[in-house]
């Protein structure tokens, strides 16, 4: 099974502070997307970041980065300067670059933001 | 611009009972697809639908199935209902040219209960 591990059921950090959320995959595909999604108490699923496997480049979006690890499968986000506001879940996604769009998602990383 | 919204917002139903949930894509998107995400769970994926036919489906019985209308508006109907099928039903819509915008948006879901 394709499947992907986020491994920290939980995560907490200091208001302004960065913290660093896991994600490891598994897949027999060359050229994929990854994604992070947030999710807060509204339950509406926002798009943080995506990266594209081709690219070495690891994707940036203002205080979101990414760290992509393609031959470790690996794919972490960091989260600087934490606000309040980036309370919620997070959950690491993948998809194939080619056919169907079916997105896997891990289980979720709960991330509390202390002021 | 429109994001995808779904209704309703939340259901409550008897088991053995049948549901149908509906969902309206992102504006200049053609593709719909369904997820259940069960309390503490990632989202897992039922299906998808592009030009009013399902292109793919994920593990879900026969008595999960959907819909899609000319103007790319979804419905998913539930049959016989279940206590299990007991999840937030998140609608995400995207365009079926993926290599620019290869991200899918979702809706706020819906809660379903069934008791």
């Amino acid at each position: 099974a394709q499947t992907v591990t986020q491994s920290q059921p939980e995560m907490s950090v200091q208001e302004a502070e960065t913290v660093t959320l896991s994600c490891t995959y598994d897949t027999s595909e060359s050229d994929y997307y990854l994604f992070w999604y947030k999710q807060p108490p509204s339950r509406q699923m926002i798009l943080v970041i995506r990266q594209e496997a081709y690219k070495q480049q690891n994707a940036t979006e203002n205080r979101f980065s990414v760290n992509f690890q393609k031959a470790a499968k690996s794919f972490s986000l960091k989260i600087s300067d934490s606000q309040l506001g980036d309370a919620a879940m997070y959950f690491c996604a993948r998809r194939p670059q080619g056919g169907s769009e079916k997105l896997v998602f891990g289980k979720g990383t709960k991330l509390t933001v202390n002021p | 611009d429109a994001g995808v919204t779904q209704s309703p917002t939340h259901l409550i139903k008897t088991r053995g009972q049948q549901v149908t949930l509906r969902c309206s894509p992102k504006s200049g998107h053609d593709t719909v697809s369904w997820y259940q995400q069960a309390l503490g769970q990632g989202p897992q994926f039922i299906f998808q639908y592009y030009e009013e036919e399902e292109r793919q489906r994920g593990n879900f019985p026969d008595r999960f199935s959907g819909h899609q209308f000319p103007n790319y508006s979804s419905e998913l109907n539930v049959n016989a209902l279940l206590l299990g099928d007991s999840a937030l039903y998140l609608c995400a819509s995207s365009w079926w040219g993926w290599t620019a915008q290869p991200e899918q948006y979702f809706g706020p879901g819906t809660r379903l209960t069934v008791t």
